[in-house]
């Protein structure tokens, strides 16, 4: 994948977690165009954070977005059971349009 | 409530053709660029191919160029995949999605449909 996730990150109920997505100067460095998808087993994909860290209506506060540089992270504060699911980042590109990250499985212990 | 349906998906031999569709309904389609995003089994999201919401402009993953042609007829609120030439690597469930914007620029894929699945096997 052309943008580089942790494959898999854990946390205990309560805590925060923060997943990494790593891209270049061309991608991430240059736009804020990057997206974060929450995405159960068996379900489509669900868009949790727009623009770095703009939340579309009904998506929890505890869900929020930062970029520093070529990096850009998603962090889920107060941790839940329901949030255990497989996360992707996407961003914008100038030579590829668009590219999604490999995908982080986050388990809640 | 906004709804994309997918349909059109089925088994193919390699070298084969297949055309998806992705009925719309519940927004003013022309406004909104769309794309197909595709998951092999087990694996990852790759984004495939987008329109902007006028249909002037179509853009294709490197991976597909030259064999998937997207396109859209805003009249009847349907989005298409046109897919030749289709190769194993091509198995997967293909995802069509409502972009929060005119432009395809991944600002955001705010609404997906449920898959279709399209498996390329001799």
């Amino acid at each position: 994948s052309a943008l580089t996730q942790p494959a898999s990150v854990s946390g205990s109920p309560g805590q925060s977690i923060t997943i990494s997505c790593t891209g270049t100067s061309s991608d991430i460095g240059s736009f804020n165009l990057v997206s974060w998808y929450q995405q159960r087993p068996g379900e489509a994909p669900r868009l949790i954070l727009y623009e770095v860290n703009k939340r579309p209506s009904g998506v929890s506060g505890r869900f929020s977005g930062f970029r520093s540089g070529s990096t850009a992270s998603l962090t889920i504060s107060g941790l839940q059971a329901e949030d255990e699911a497989d996360y992707y980042c996407c961003s914008y590109s100038p030579t590829t349009t668009v590219d999604f990250g490999g995908g982080t499985k986050l388990t809640v212990l | 409530e906004i709804q994309l349906l997918e349909s059109g998906g089925g088994l193919v031999q390699p070298g084969g053709s297949l055309t998806l569709s992705c009925a719309v309904s519940g927004l003013s389609f022309s406004n909104y660029a769309m794309s197909w995003v595709r998951q092999a089994p087990g694996k990852g999201l790759e984004w495939v191919s987008g329109v902007s919401g006028s249909g002037g402009s179509t853009y294709h993953a490197d991976s597909v160029k030259g064999r998937f042609s997207i396109s859209r007829a805003n009249s009847k609120n349907t989005l298409y995949l046109q897919m030749k030439s289709l190769r194993v690597e091509d198995t997967a469930l293909y995802y069509c999605a409502k972009d929060i914007a005119e432009v395809v620029a991944a600002v955001g894929f705010e609404i997906w449909g449920q898959g279709i699945l399209v498996t390329v096997s001799s």
